[in-house]
């Protein structure tokens, strides 16, 4: 049973740039979530999909951040005109629903740095 | 609006001392889960228990044990006999099932450093 996956595991890039960061979800799982994590702090939702549909999404995701997943199962997280405050770790986790132990499994992560 | 407070940003033991993780939640749900993650220096975030708000039953998994307690709104956690490979962060995370779908809110985390 393979778990979480996420492609790139690190990336730098220059502010103003455009960057895309894909996860695989367990297989069998139909919810995928997005997070952040900033150094020191716990993670923060930005959004999540069931199936192909995102049902929703955080304050957080700004108009320059825009999430997919067309066929309900790999999903991908692009960040436009990247800034420096865009600098964390970007989580994916999945889920299988309805589910009475519902639980999130997260992926590895990808960290960023916008120079 | 829920939140999640770890009260504790780091602690040191030395190895095979017991510790005990503090979290208290806030929520205005009548159903709802809780959870502990550890994230070790690698990054990635690895499950560790989960309990629903219908279940004040404490738990015991090996050297974890988690005691839920409503009444403070409390779920903590305790590590017996502390190993070096403790060592991580540790969140609790509160998922109100009725209000926000399955989204977690984590609080800010405990960094444990168990020294040999």
């Amino acid at each position: 049973d393979t778990g979480v996956s996420q492609d790139p595991r690190h990336k730098i890039t220059k502010r103003g740039q455009n960057v895309t960061f894909r996860c695989d979800p367990i297989s069998e799982h139909n919810r995928l979530y997005w997070y952040r994590q900033t150094l020191g702090q716990g993670p923060e939702f930005l959004t999540y999909f069931q199936n192909e549909a995102q049902l929703e999404k955080s304050r957080l995701l700004s108009d320059r951040f825009s999430a997919e997943r067309p066929k309900g199962s790999f999903s991908t997280l692009e960040i436009q005109r990247t800034e420096q405050g865009d600098s964390a770790m970007y989580l994916c986790a999945s889920s299988l629903s309805p589910d009475r132990r519902e639980t999130q499994y997260f992926g590895p992560g990808t960290r960023l740095t916008v120079l | 609006a829920q939140k999640v407070t770890q009260a504790q940003t780091e602690i040191s033991v030395v190895e095979k001392e017991d510790v005990t993780l503090d979290c208290v939640y806030e929520t205005r749900d009548t159903t709802y889960y809780l959870f502990w993650y550890k994230q070790p220096p690698s990054g990635e975030l690895v499950f560790l228990i989960r309990r629903n708000s219908f279940d004040e039953q404490n738990e015991i998994s090996g050297r974890y044990s988690w005691n839920f307690q409503k009444s403070t709104s409390s779920f903590n956690f305790t590590i017996t006999a502390s190993q070096v490979v403790d060592s991580a962060v540790y969140f609790c995370a509160l998922s109100e099932r009725e209000t926000s779908g399955s989204r977690l809110t984590f609080g800010e985390g405990t960094q444990l450093t168990v020294n040999p």
